[in-house]
């Protein structure tokens, strides 16, 4: 049974705290986004990869949150230092490209953190 | 104005009932549309994909995509309680190739 899994499921820090998140993307894809969603904003697409590569990371605020790749199997995204208003949850997704160059994306089952 | 458009609900239907959920989007050049189900406190969930004008059945869902008029709806025949969910509809942002999703719908389906 594919999935995307995501490690923790649940976080709880204090401000001013390194936080590292986890995404192991289904095998095969070779497209993995990051996501938050929040009762006010929504979905947000933070940033995203296709073969390792960021493509795009201009969802994210740059002074405190960095996303990589190292491996085909394994995401990150790290806030350093956390705030209180980056408490949301935190989606990873991963894809597969269809023909007319979008994405059809499953999603893992999120990273609930809480920043006090 | 967002590039994807929902209404944010709820929608309550009866059970057994049609649900209808209806979304617009502002990108004329966007090729596949996509709805998603995300349960309280859970991930969203593909449920349908449509690519071309027209409808397209998927057991008890039906999406359909009218690019003419820019709006992508999703029916549920025979709603079931546990059909009770927030429904998003997602289409491919030009620029980024990255998906943009509506705010979502929340349908209740009342027993």
């Amino acid at each position: 049974d594919a999935r995307v899994t995501q490690t923790p499921r649940h976080k709880v820090t204090e401000m001013g705290q390194e936080v590292t998140m986890r995404c192991q993307p289904i095998l095969g894809h070779n497209t993995v986004f990051w996501y938050r969603q929040t009762m006010m904003q929504g979905l947000e697409l933070l940033a995203y990869f296709r073969n390792r590569a960021p493509l795009d990371d201009s969802g994210m605020p740059k002074d405190r949150f960095s996303a990589e790749m190292p491996d085909a199997t394994l995401a990150t995204l790290k806030i350093q230092p956390s705030e209180p208003r980056d408490s949301a949850v935190y989606f990873c997704a991963s894809g597969l490209v269809l023909t007319s160059g979008a994405y059809e994306q499953y999603f893992g089952p999120g990273t609930r953190l809480t920043v006090t | 104005q967002k590039e994807v458009e929902q209404n944010s609900g709820p929608l309550s239907v009866p059970e057994g009932a049609i649900a209808s959920l209806n979304c617009t989007y502002s990108d004329r050049v966007s090729q596949s549309f996509f709805w998603y189900r995300q349960y309280s406190g859970k991930s969203p969930e593909l449920i349908m994909s449509i690519y071309s004008n027209g409808d397209k059945e998927d057991g008890r869902f039906t999406a359909q995509l009218n690019k003419a008029s820019q709006y992508v709806s999703l029916l549920i025949r025979d709603s079931q309680p546990s059909d009770s969910a927030t429904y998003l509809c997602a289409a491919p942002d030009t620029g980024r190739r990255a998906l943009t999703f509506g705010s979502g719908t929340r349908l209740q389906v009342q027993p």
